[in-house]
């Protein structure tokens, strides 16, 4: 089955300093690949995803790159802010099929003012 | 989008006993999802609350320990049974936004520890 590895598990930059999330799959079927945020007490939110016929999205201050043949895509958060700092998940899936989504480890995320 | 309100938030349970946690969406939906999410891990899919039958439980848990039900298409519980301390976590009601984006809505989660 699919295994999805995130790194690095813990991350702090400076305020207004970029931030990156790697992650890796197994499954080379998988064709869609979410990022999910999640704050202190919260559920996790999507705040950007990526399908296996893009390279890279971007939404503002947040992108997300795909490299099939090497099985790896990545997080960017450019200007960090604040409000940036929380746990973030990476996942990947075959189909749209939400049951069978399999996230990463997760990466928590700190922003130092 | 679909807003989740999960209940209770959090609670203390004793060794043994059983608790249930409900979730209610805001609208209809064919796909409900439970996860589990141990302190500081992952977010494992437990099973899928399908309407009107039984639950679809992924390896490693199983009914007798999770059971699920799901009377309509904007309700569900998830009962955790004769718990143990091992069974401290957070458990996640989701639902899926269907059609081609997939996109997985969570609530917030009930944190349980059992002492």
């Amino acid at each position: 089955g699919e295994n999805v590895e995130q790194h690095p598990s813990t991350l702090s930059v400076q305020e207004g300093d970029s931030a990156v999330i790697k992650c890796t799959y197994s499954d080379s079927a998988s064709n869609y690949f979410p990022w999910y945020k999640q704050e202190l007490g919260k559920g996790p939110q999507l705040i950007i995803d990526i399908r296996s016929n893009v390279g890279e999205k971007k939404d503002q201050r947040i992108a997300v790159t795909l490299n099939k043949t090497a099985k790896h895509f990545s997080l960017h958060i450019t200007e960090t802010q604040p409000e940036d700092s929380a746990v973030y998940f990476c996942a990947a899936s075959r189909g749209s099929s939400a049951s069978k989504i399999i996230f990463g480890s997760g990466t928590r995320l700190s922003i130092r003012p | 989008s679909a807003v989740i309100s999960q209940k209770p938030s959090r609670d203390i349970c004793q060794r043994g006993t059983s608790l249930t946690i409900q979730c209610q969406v805001d609208s209809q939906v064919t796909m409900m999802f439970w996860y589990r999410q141990q302190p500081g891990q992952s977010l494992t899919l437990i099973a899928t609350a399908n309407q009107g039958s039984e639950a679809t439980y992924e390896s490693g848990f199983v009914i007798d320990k999770f059971p699920i039900s799901r009377p309509n298409l904007t309700f569900s519980t998830l009962t955790v049974s004769n718990m143990s301390p091992e069974d401290s976590s957070i458990y996640l009601c989701s639902v899926s936004a269907g059609g081609p984006t997939g996109e997985l809505f969570f609530g917030e989660g009930s944190r349980l520890t059992v002492l």
